[in-house]
């Protein structure tokens, strides 16, 4: 069975540039949630989708945003990129609902100059 | 914001020694997990306790639950060098705002074994 897929795994973009990510899970998990890491701030939850339905919803500004398609396969945009967006973007996925164990990607990393 | 916060920040012990690391967090629980990160990889998950359980173990792990202190730790027994990496708690509870249930993640003990 495959694992979680993320791409691309690495990346530079300069401010104010726009990146999608993209986040292939698990076959057969409908749930996906998204994390920004940081050194300073560790693990962020982002948002978390749920047959294309956006569930959750972390503490960041509108320029994150994401969504998720009938395939479970979901995407993150982040839009006006600015330094402290530079970040590993992590990608998990989980069979239904999050009371069981996550599984992640490998991660996007994604620096800003 | 982070639900969890986990102390010591870094350990550094020598093969063989046992390694324990304990996370705190703030709101009631249905669950607690810890994750294993290598560096600028993936989390794999370690062990999953239920709200209602006490102490768990899989193989060199063994993970304590404590509800009334709101804490946990985790123990790994015979430390090897290939255990280095960084180690995560992470709860699933309901937002205080209401909604569904999510999965958020303390700040990390970073743990070196020393061959």
């Amino acid at each position: 069975k495959a694992g979680v897929t993320q791409t691309p795994r690495y990346l530079i973009k300069t401010r104010g540039q726009q990146v999608t990510l993209s986040c292939s899970p698990i076959s057969g998990h409908r749930s996906v949630s998204w994390y920004q890491q940081t050194p300073g701030q560790g693990l962020q939850f982002l948002f978390e989708y749920f047959s294309e339905t956006q569930r959750n919803k972390g503490n960041f500004p509108g320029r994150f945003s994401g969504r998720q398609f009938s395939n479970s396969r979901s995407e993150m945009n982040v839009s006006t990129l600015e330094l402290g967006d530079s970040a590993l973007y992590l990608c998990a996925s989980t069979w239904d609902t999050i009371t069981g164990e996550l599984f992640f990607g490998e991660g996007s990393r994604l620096t800003v100059l | 914001s982070q639900q969890g916060e986990e102390d010591p920040q870094a350990l550094s012990i020598q093969e063989g020694e046992n390694a324990t690391m304990n996370c705190s967090y703030k709101t009631s629980i249905n669950n607690l997990q810890w994750y294993r990160q290598n560096s600028g990889r993936g989390l794999v998950h370690l062990i999953l306790i239920r709200s209602n359980e006490r102490e768990k173990h899989s193989g060199r792990l063994r993970v304590t639950l404590d509800t009334s202190k709101k804490s946990s730790s985790l123990l790994i027994t015979a430390s090897r060098a290939a255990d280095t990496a960084s180690y995560f708690c992470a709860t699933n509870s309901y937002p205080i705002s209401g909604g569904y249930q999510k999965v958020t993640f303390g700040t990390g003990t970073k743990l070196q074994v020393i061959p």
